[in-house]
Formats: C-alpha cells, structure tokens, sequence
C-alpha cells in the first residue's frame, strides 16, 4: 500500500537555526516528490519537485533531497516568515494521476 | 493571473441538504483534482480529471460527484451532506499530471 509519513509533527525553532524536515515514502514506484508551503488558511504553494534518487533543489534558504525511501527538506538559518506547514506528496509509478500526501510538518520559526 | 478560484470561501449545511462547490482555473491546465484536507490526515484524493469529459475517482469518492464539461471549470457535488464530510476542501490544477500542483485557497465546509 501506498504511504507518505512526514517527521516530526511539530518543529520549532530559534531564528537562525537550522533543521530539517522528514518525508518517508513507500510506494510502488516513484514518478516524483513534491514539497509543498501551506499558510493557515490558504492552499499549498508548490516548493520543489525531485524526480530520482541522489536529486537535490535549493531555494533561497530551502534544500530539498531525495533517496530511495525519503526525502528531506533543509532549513539554513531560517527567519520566522519561513513559519508555515510543509507538505510533501508523492505520485506512484502504476497509481495513475494519483497523488498521497503525508499530514504534515508545523514549523515554528522564533524571533 | 487568477489561477485557481474556488467559491464559496465557508458554508454551512444541514444532513442531507445538497450543494455544489465551483472550482474554475485560468491556466489552460488539463489535469484538475478535488482533495479533503481533514486534522492529522494530510491531503486526500477525492476526484480528479485529465480533460475535459474525463474524470475518475481517487482515494476517497463515497457521496462525492464531478463531471468536467469544459476545462476550466471542475465542480464537486455533495449528494446529501453528512457530518463526516465536515472538512476544508481544496481544488488544484497542473498542465499534466505529473507536474505541480496549482491550489485554489479552499472552501471550508460544516455539515450539522
């Protein structure tokens, strides 16, 4: 069965301290991973997408990896308006126009 | 650009009222899609289309409906609303299906 588990739940961190963010997959085939930003009350707003393993895209102060079970997003030196809930998704080989998100990762991002 | 417009924003219902929940893009894209976004369990598939005239269910279509008559417009319909399809509803659209996703900002839903 297809799944997407994102880690941990709830992170918060001092501005300028760096993490990252957890996404496990087990699915049938990847197609792609994407990563998502999602402000409360609004829709996501895609971030990056990595399509095969050992694939890294970097935005501002966001990196995002990939491997064959997971993938991670980096966080350098973040600033509190990087405070936000990060999705990922995943669309299965074989699972045709299907796409499972995990629940995703609350950061908290302090002055 | 617009992007994608969902309408309404909130709405409010009684058990077994019906209703319809419009989506319409702007982008010319071929693949739409409905999700539930629901505490604790992410986003979930509920329809979705890859042009017009064809549409197909996706994780979780019980008491859901959608047609897709033209390509910028995808409604979903509620048949008779239930408490358990109390949620935010989000609507996304991409040029095809394996590029991102484009979300509307939802419509957040109560079913008494």
């Amino acid at each position: 069965e297809d799944q997407v588990t994102q880690s941990p739940e709830a992170l918060r961190l001092q501005e300028g301290e760096s993490s990252s963010l957890n996404c496990s997959y087990t699915v049938s085939g990847l197609r792609g991973l994407f990563w998502y930003r999602q402000d409360p009350g609004k829709g996501p707003e895609f971030l990056f997408t990595l399509y095969s393993a050992g694939e890294e895209k970097e935005k501002e102060r966001l990196k995002a990896t990939l491997t064959k079970k997971e993938s991670f997003l980096h966080i350098t030196a973040p600033k509190p308006e990087d405070s936000a809930t990060y999705l990922c998704a995943v669309h299965p080989r074989g699972n045709f126009n299907k796409f499972y998100f995990g629940s995703g990762t609350k950061l908290n991002v302090k002055p | 650009n617009a992007g994608v417009t969902q309408t309404p924003k909130f709405q409010v219902l009684k058990t077994g009222q019906s209703m319809t929940l419009q989506c319409a893009q702007d982008m010319n894209h071929e693949y739409m899609s409905w999700y539930r976004q629901d505490p604790g369990m992410g986003l979930r598939l509920i329809h979705y289309s890859v042009g017009a005239g064809i549409t197909d269910q996706g994780e979780v279509p019980n008491g859901y409906n959608v047609s897709r008559s033209t390509t910028e417009d995808f409604p979903l319909r509620l048949l008779s609303a239930a408490p358990s399809q109390t949620s935010v509803y989000f609507c996304a659209s991409s040029p095809t299906d394996n590029q991102p996703q484009h979300f509307g900002d939802g419509t957040r839903l109560s079913i008494l």
